[in-house]
Formats: C-alpha cells, sequence, structure tokens
C-alpha cells in the first residue's frame, strides 16, 4: 500500500453518463495529481494541486473536471465522455514546497475506465 | 524542454542474470531522476531517485541506478533478476533548477520479463 487509495477500481460508462473518480492519500502531502495511461504510451500528466489550488492543466478537454477540496481529496468528475478516453486513471501525490522537485511522487492503484 | 527515452520496449533475462533497462534524458538544468515499478492493476511504485552526490544510486529489491551525465543516462540495473521482477518499468526526470513545481515527466516504459 503506498497511502493512496482510489474509487471506484473499475468503471464503466455510457457516452452520456456522469461519473466521478475519488482519490484519497494519508499521507500528509500537500501536492496531488491526475495522469492518465493508456495503451503503448507515456504517462500524461492531466492536473496537478498544490495546496488545494489547481497549478497546471495540460489543456485536459472540458469534459474532465477536477476538483481538490482539500489536501487529501481529489476528484475528476467526468461527463460525456469519448471511447478513446478509455484509459487507467492514475491519483498520485507529493510533498511540494521548498525542495519539492526532489521528492518521489506516490501513485494510487488507479481507476480502469471504459467507456462504452 | 525535459524528455525521456526508454529505447526498449521489452527486456528479456534469464533468472538468475543481471539486468539492464536503459533510459536515456534531457533537460536544462541539474537533473531529478526517478526510476518506478508498475505491476499488473497495479499503480506506480516508487524505486529509487537520483538527486545529488554519489553517481550509483541504490533502491528498493535489489535495484541500482547509475547515473551518467556525459551520457545524460540513468540505467537501471541489478545483479541477479528474479522472475518476481517481470513488470513495467518507468524512467522519469524533472527538471532541478527553479521552480520546485516542475513537471514530472515519463519514458514510455519498458517491459522486463524475467523467464525462468
Amino acid at each position: 500500500e503506498t497511502g493512496v487509495t482510489q474509487t471506484p477500481r473499475h468503471l464503466v460508462m455510457g457516452m452520456t453518463n456522469k461519473k466521478s473518480l475519488k482519490c484519497e492519500q494519508h499521507l500528509g502531502h500537500n501536492a496531488m495529481y491526475w495522469y492518465k495511461q493508456s495503451a503503448k504510451k507515456p504517462l500524461e500528466l492531466m492536473f496537478v494541486y498544490n495546496f488545494k489550488e489547481q497549478t497546471e492543466n495540460n489543456s485536459v478537454p472540458s469534459r474532465f473536471s477536477p476538483e481538490c477540496p482539500n489536501s487529501s481529496h481529489l476528484f475528476l468528475h467526468l461527463h460525456t465522455l469519448q471511447p478513446e478516453d478509455s484509459a487507467l486513471y492514475l491519483c498520485a501525490s507529493s510533498q511540494d514546497g521548498s525542495g519539492g522537485a526532489s521528492n518521489e511522487q506516490f501513485f494510487g492503484p488507479g481507476t480502469r475506465l471504459t467507456v462504452l | 524542454a525535459q524528455s525521456v527515452a526508454q529505447p526498449e520496449d521489452q527486456v528479456n533475462v534469464a533468472e538468475g542474470n543481471p539486468l539492464t533497462v536503459k533510459c536515456t534524458y534531457s533537460v536544462s538544468g541539474n537533473p531529478y531522476l526517478f526510476w518506478y515499478v508498475q505491476y499488473p492493476n497495479r499503480g506506480l511504485q516508487f524505486l529509487l531517485k537520483y538527486i545529488t552526490g554519489d553517481n550509483l544510486v541504490k533502491g528498493s529489491y535489489g535495484f541500482e541506478a547509475e547515473f551518467n551525465k556525459s551520457q545524460t543516462s540513468f540505467h537501471l540495473k541489478k545483479p541477479s533478476a528474479l522472475v518476481s521482477d517481470s513488470a513495467l518499468y518507468f524512467c522519469a526526470v524533472r527538471d532541478g533548477t527553479g521552480s520546485n513545481t516542475g513537471k514530472l515527466i515519463f519514458g514510455q516504459g519498458t517491459t522486463l520479463q524475467v523467464k525462468p
């Protein structure tokens, strides 16, 4: 266990559905991340939150909407997704701040999303 | 711009033999380098990192990596491979100069297959 949990672990949704992915970290970190992992592609950084403020949006389509109510929780709200959005969505956390670039990120197990 | 290359999609070794998984990087400032491992249906697990100091870094599960500045490489090594080492390995780099919220850039991953 890495101290980062994600729910659900698997999700199947239609293109007109609305669903949310949840991530929780129990490590006391102040930065949280969403990544997309597709087959045969490098991990794609989607969003970064630092002290609950969004510091990075990596040109992600608006059908993905992140929410970070506090430093321990991160959500990814999904609506009107496309089949090509099917992937493994990984959440991570780290301790950022002074010297933070040297700190490793801790990953959750991911949510396997299938869009029909 | 930062980039990471893992030139091999797959590495095959026999159990008990030494293994090497290659990684080269490009970064404008001082590189912070990381190796992660991903087992099936799991998130990424941190193995080791190079920030500064000794070029040979030791990490979890008997893995080590050697930082070579002149060759801009950070190859992952293990003296004696185990079947349980079979997994997907990711190299990642972050620019350690300036902002401490710089992106962590991942390579495309290398599948390690250790055969009995």
